[in-house]
């Protein structure tokens, strides 16, 4: 059973351009959630799907940002016209309903953005 | 609105002593879920545990330990015998709605076994 894998683990990229970041959840997981983490911080909430749906966006998430999941399976989160605040670890998880272990996110390695 | 709280920025002990990382949470909800990660320095987020709110028995995994109190809104995690590889920052959680969605997490306690 593989984890959750994250690509590109790390990207630099000039204020100003847009970048993609693509999830991989645990193959039987069908919630998929994307977070972000700042230097000394714990993880914020973003947005999380349940197969294809996305069900829930955080006021964090401006209308730069747009996460796709159009197969229920891997995820894709989009910043467009990236700003210096933007730069942060992108930390994907996901888990699962109706098993014990059930509401347990396990998390990928994350993507370190960088903006310079 | 849900918050956690985890007091202690940092924490340094020598190598097998005993220490204990609190975690205050707030939330209106009656049911929710506690977890505990564990972020060590290569990044990843490691799951450790999940408690239900309506399931106050303590736990324990090896060296790792976990005590519930809803009368003080706390989740504590205590690691006996600390050891070199325990050396990551801890984050406690609150999930709401059964847990499905999204965690709030603390600020997390960066935590220093001295050999």
């Amino acid at each position: 059973d593989t984890g959750v894998s994250q690509n590109p683990r790390h990207k630099i990229t000039k204020r100003g351009q847009n970048v993609t970041f693509r999830c991989d959840p645990i193959s039987e997981h069908n919630r998929l959630y994307w977070y972000r983490q700042t230097l000394g911080q714990g993880p914020e909430f973003l947005t999380y799907f349940q197969n294809e749906a996305q069900l829930e966006k955080s006021r964090l998430l401006s209308d730069r940002f747009s996460a796709e999941r159009p197969k229920g399976s891997f995820s894709t989160l989009e910043i467009q016209r990236t700003e210096q605040g933007d730069s942060a670890m992108y930390l994907c998880a996901s888990s699962t309903i109706g098993t014990p272990s059930s509401y347990e996110q396990y998390f990928g390695p994350g993507t370190r953005l960088t903006v310079t | 609105a849900q918050k956690v709280t985890q007091a202690q920025t940092e924490i340094s002990v020598v190598e097998k002593e005993d220490v204990t990382l609190d975690c205050v949470y707030e939330t209106r909800d009656t049911t929710y879920y506690l977890f505990w990660y564990k972020q060590p320095p290569s990044g990843e987020l490691v799951f450790l545990i999940r408690r239900n709110s309506f399931d106050e028995q303590n736990e324990i995994s090896g060296r790792y330990s976990w005590n519930f109190q809803k009368s003080t809104s706390s989740f504590n995690f205590t690691i006996t015998a600390s050891q070199v590889v325990d050396s990551a920052v801890y984050f406690c959680a609150l999930g709401i709605n059964f847990g499905n969605e999204k965690l709030t997490f603390g600020t997390g306690t960066r935590l220093t076994i001295i050999p």
